[in-house]
């Protein structure tokens, strides 16, 4: 089956523009995570959907960014007045309720800020 | 502040030889130890995970070994192949209260594997 799908796979931008990342998770799963991964670093979380509220927004690193999924499944990650220090690839991951443990990632969208 | 301590940070090893990766954690409310697997351009991939109630588990060629005194785990990639070259992730995550596991992960290992 199809899995986790993010859109775009990169995306160029100049310092101080705003962009929208969007994941798709895998079908079913109602459970949504974003992290962002730095060059040569681990991810790191940002935020978790169950449904369609923000459960967890505890890693979002300021308030230039904000996601949303207004119905349960496709969520977007906006990142507003960009800065070169948003460069990283921003992850998506998804999992089934009952299994919360096992996320299965997407294969992110690389955002470099000019 | 790092959760999960990672090393090495690279390692090249043989065709056929044992790849070993440690990771250290101090939050021992941690209850969750997956190890992803990443390519380049890709997102991480799970490859086997742990719970703390047992001390090893095995997957065919990878193994996790599980020391919860210690707060350390590690994994083995055994007769490594020249497919297995990738970056390794450890992490380790707690169940929150709405039943969700945000994960902590290592920096990662990038191993590489010499034909």
């Amino acid at each position: 089956g199809a899995g986790v799908s993010q859109t775009p796979s990169n995306k160029v931008t100049e310092k101080g523009k705003y962009v929208e990342l969007r994941c798709d998770p895998i079908s079913g799963h109602t459970a949504l995570y974003w992290y962002r991964q730095s060059l040569g670093q681990g991810p790191e979380f940002l935020i978790y959907f169950q449904g369609t509220g923000a459960a967890d927004d505890s890693g979002l690193p300021n308030d230039r960014f904000f996601a949303v999924r207004p119905e349960g499944s496709v969520s977007t990650l906006k990142i507003q007045r960009t800065e070169r220090g948003d460069s990283a690839v921003y992850l998506c991951a998804s999992s089934l309720a009952g299994n919360a443990d096992t996320q299965y990632f997407g294969p992110g969208t690389r955002l470099t800020v000019l | 502040q790092q959760q999960v301590k990672q090393s090495p940070q690279s390692l090249i090893v043989q065709k056929g030889g044992i790849s070993i990766i440690n990771c250290a954690y101090e939050n021992t409310a941690f209850d969750y130890f997956p190890w992803y697997q990443q390519f380049p351009g890709k997102g991480p991939a799970l490859l086997i995970a742990i719970r703390p109630d047992v001390s090893e588990k095995k997957e065919g060629r990878f193994t996790i070994s599980f020391n919860k005194s210690a707060k350390q785990f590690s994994l083995h990639i055994m007769d490594s192949q020249p497919g297995d070259s990738a970056t390794y992730f450890c992490a380790a995550s707690k169940p929150g209260n709405l039943n969700d596991y945000k994960l902590s992960f290592g920096a990662g290992t990038t191993v590489t594997v010499r034909a």
